[in-house]
């Protein structure tokens, strides 16, 4: 059974880069996309992007300029860098399985996910 | 960007209840339209895919319908453990989006 384990710093100075690790666990990371998704405290979810282990990528326009993912196939792990960072990236941070089938995809499991505060 | 809306925001509902909650898209998304369940402190866990087919091991009184712009999650007859915020995500076109959820709070 596949488990998601994020990790990172959970504070973050304005302007600096937020950096995120999930360690796949259970499955080969070469068989599915991983996807992150955050939600600010009290909101909605956001879906942030996606990769691949051929290295294609699916980034969310609003935070593509910022965005980059990448993928260790040799640790299982998935990462995520976010440039120039601001209160507004405050959120929980989780990272998913995104399951594709034919024309449709969904998000499972998800790990616990890993909070982050963008504070000085 | 594909827009999702549900209604209710909230609802309260008593054990042994039937509850619906609407999500609408702002444009067609075929049945491309997943649902979520969120409980407190707790990542989200999936629930139904292409708007009407169960994963897994989710217990049958849950139930998805609809297609095109307008679809339904219904729990038939409301248990404890159900209590929680749920969402639903449309996979039809990235970016893939969520409705702003619908939180079930006991009456």
């Amino acid at each position: 059974q596949v488990q998601l384990q994020e990790s990172g710093p959970g504070l973050v100075k304005p302007s600096e880069i937020l950096s995120l690790t999930c360690n796949v666990s259970g499955d080969s990371i070469r068989s599915y996309y991983w996807s992150w998704i955050r939600q600010p405290p009290g909101k909605g979810l956001q879906w942030i992007g996606s990769i691949h282990y051929s290295g294609s990528t699916n980034y969310n326009p609003s935070l593509q300029s910022r965005l980059t993912l990448f993928l260790d196939t040799s640790k299982s792990q998935i990462s995520l860098k976010l440039n120039s960072v601001t209160a507004a990236d405050t959120a929980m941070y989780y990272c998913a399985r995104d399951i594709h089938r034919l024309s449709t995809s969904w998000f499972d499991p998800w790990g616990q996910g890993v909070l982050v505060t963008v504070s000085s | 960007d594909i827009q999702m809306t549900q209604s209710p925001s909230s609802l309260s509902a008593s054990l042994g209840d039937r509850v619906t909650i609407t999500c609408r898209a702002s444009q067609s998304i075929s049945t491309s339209l997943n649902w979520y369940q969120q409980k407190p402190g707790k990542a989200p866990k999936f629930l139904i895919y292409s708007a009407s087919s169960l994963q897994s091991g989710v217990p049958s009184r849950f139930s998805g319908s609809g297609s095109g712009t307008d679809f339904t999650l219904t729990i038939s007859s409301l248990q404890a453990e159900d209590f929680a915020t749920y969402y639903c995500q449309q996979s039809y076109n990235s970016p893939w989006t969520f409705g702003q959820g619908t939180k079930v709070e006991i009456k």
